[in-house]
C-alpha cells in the first residue's frame, strides 16, 4: 500500500527551512529517501532502519517513528540544489512490499 | 563508468507498434527492475527480477513482457503499444531486494512517447 506524503508542494527561498512526511497505514520496518531533480533520475538520500532513528545527510536528516508509522525529511538552510521532487519508499516487515510514495515537489527560489 | 545504463533514451512511435528497451548494470547486483513515471511523477514498480528469475510483476498489461538474459541486463519489451503507455521508464538495480537496505540505482530513463 502506497505511503501518503505532505505536503504536496513547497516553495521556499534559499536559507528557508522544510519538512516533509510520510506515513503508511501498515507497520513499517524501513523508510528510504529519494530526490529526483527535473529531467533526471531518483538518487538514493538515505535508509532508516530502526525505529526512532535518525540520519542525516549534509544539511539533510531524517527521523522514523516506528510506532505512528512515519517519517520525516528536515532539509535545513536549503539551497537552490536542493529543488526537485522528494520520494518516501516503504516496505513491510519482511522486505517485501517496497513501494514508493507520490512526491513531494520542492521548489527553491533565490 | 555508468553504472546503468539504458537505451534508447528516448523513443517517438505510433500506436499499435513493437518496442523495446534495454538495461545493462556494471554494478554487479543481484536484482534489476523496471519502474514507469506516469506524468504526475508516481514511480511504480512493474517487474523485478532476481538472478535472473522473476520475483515481482505487477499488474502490468501482458502486452509489456521482460527478459533478462543474465544478472547484468534486463530488457523490456513492449508489445502493440497505446497511449496510455507514454512515460518515462526507469530501469533500476540493487544488491539484495530494495527496501532491504537496497539501496536502489536508477538508469537515466528512457522517455516513450505514443502518438
Amino acid at each position: 500500500q502506497q505511503p501518503v506524503q505532505s505536503p504536496q508542494a513547497v516553495i521556499l527561498r534559499e536559507g528557508e527551512d522544510a519538512v516533509i512526511n510520510c506515513s503508511s497505514s501498515k507497520a513499517l520496518y524501513s523508510v528510504h529517501w529519494y530526490r529526483q531533480k527535473h529531467g533526471e533520475a531518483p538518487v538514493f538520500l538515505m535508509i532508516l532502519l530502526k525505529g526512532g532513528e535518525q540520519k542525516g545527510h549534509e544539511k539533510i536528516s531524517a527521523s522514523f517513528n516506528e510506532k505512528k508509522q512515519q517519517s520525516s525529511l528536515y532539509l535545513t538552510a536549503s539551497q537552490l540544489s536542493y529543488s526537485g521532487t522528494y520520494f518516501c519508499g516503504t516496505e513491510g516487515p519482511h522486505g517485501q512490499n517496497f513501494v514508493f510514495g507520490p512526491g513531494t515537489r520542492l521548489s527553491v527560489l533565490p | 563508468d555508468t553504472a546503468v545504463s539504458q537505451t534508447p533514451k528516448y523513443l517517438v512511435t505510433q500506436m499499435g507498434n513493437d518496442k523495446s528497451i534495454k538495461c545493462e548494470q556494471n554494478l554487479g547486483h543481484d536484482t534489476m527492475y523496471w519502474y514507469k513515471q506516469d506524468s504526475k511523477k508516481f514511480l511504480k514498480i512493474m517487474f523485478s527480477y532476481n538472478n535472473k528469475e522473476l520475483i515481482i510483476n505487477e499488474t502490468v498489461p501482458n502486452r509489456f513482457s521482460p527478459k533478462s538474459p543474465d544478472k547484468a541486463h534486463l530488457n523490456l519489451h513492449i508489445n502493440s503499444l497505446e497511449l496510455g503507455d507514454s512515460a518515462v521508464y526507469f530501469c533500476a538495480s540493487s544488491q539484495g531486494l530494495a527496501g532491504n537496505t537496497g539501496e536502489l540505482f536508477f538508469g537515466e530513463g528512457s522517455r516513450l512517447t505514443v502518438l
